[in-house]
């Protein structure tokens, strides 16, 4: 059992490049997440999606797009990358229910030059 | 909107006991979860407060208290591989994107 996958680990970009950050789960959890951590920020919410074909803003949007075409994959993408954008960021998954743990990826460390 | 207080760093010694607090700011909410993060690694899941009271989850403990927007992590048998950073995080349901976390406390276990 998987869990959840991200790839890539990790990334160098050049400011102004796009990516796509690939997010999968094998549970089957109806809610996925991005977030990015930068130090003594904690973990700050990106985007969300609370089922196949959905997503939401979070608290930091701005520069990333996302998409849940499939159940279990969430991508975020990052069309004109910044520096402002060098940080890592992490997967996660959950079942639609409250009282539940969210389960994490191992993170995408990326770095804008 | 929310807002949660931890504080930055915590030390303590092999053997000990360490209490983290987590005091929050918010309209509502479902309950207070904890996760813990090793150096490099990915959050993990430690325990979830609904309700009021203490939640006990073998050596690590935690606790609510709605009235007074506060919450602990309780840590107690210190053990070195419990050096990590240790997060609060606020429930706020589906529609606000469920989890909301706070800075993050980097505990220190000394020998």
């Amino acid at each position: 059992n998987a869990g959840v996958t991200q790839t890539p680990k990790f990334r160098v970009l050049k400011t102004g490049q796009s990516m796509t950050l690939l997010c999968a789960q094998d549970m089957n959890h109806e809610y996925m997440y991005w977030y990015r951590q930068d130090p003594g920020m904690g973990l700050r919410l990106i985007h969300y999606s609370v089922g196949e074909g959905t997503t939401a803003k979070g608290e930091v949007p701005d520069g990333y797009n996302v998409s849940r075409l499939k159940k279990q994959n969430f991508l975020l993408g990052l069309e004109s990358a910044a520096p402002s954008q060098t940080s890592v960021y992490f997967c996660a998954s959950s079942f639609h229910r409250v009282n539940t743990e969210a389960f994490f990826g191992q993170g995408t460390r990326l770095t804008v030059v | 909107g929310q807002s949660l207080e931890q504080p930055s760093e915590v030390t303590a010694v092999e053997g000990a006991i360490v209490q983290i607090n987590c005091t929050y700011q918010t309209s509502g909410f479902y309950g207070l979860s904890w996760y813990q993060q090793h150096d490099g690694g990915a959050p993990t899941f430690l325990s979830y407060n609904a309700l009021d009271g203490l939640e006990e989850t073998g050596r690590f403990s935690s606790f609510l208290s709605r009235s007074d927007s506060y919450g602990y992590l309780l840590l107690q048998e210190l053990q070195m591989k419990d050096s990590a950073s240790y997060f609060c995080a606020l429930d706020r349901g589906s529609t606000l994107g469920r989890l909301y976390f706070g800075r993050g406390t980097q505990l220190t276990v000394w020998p």
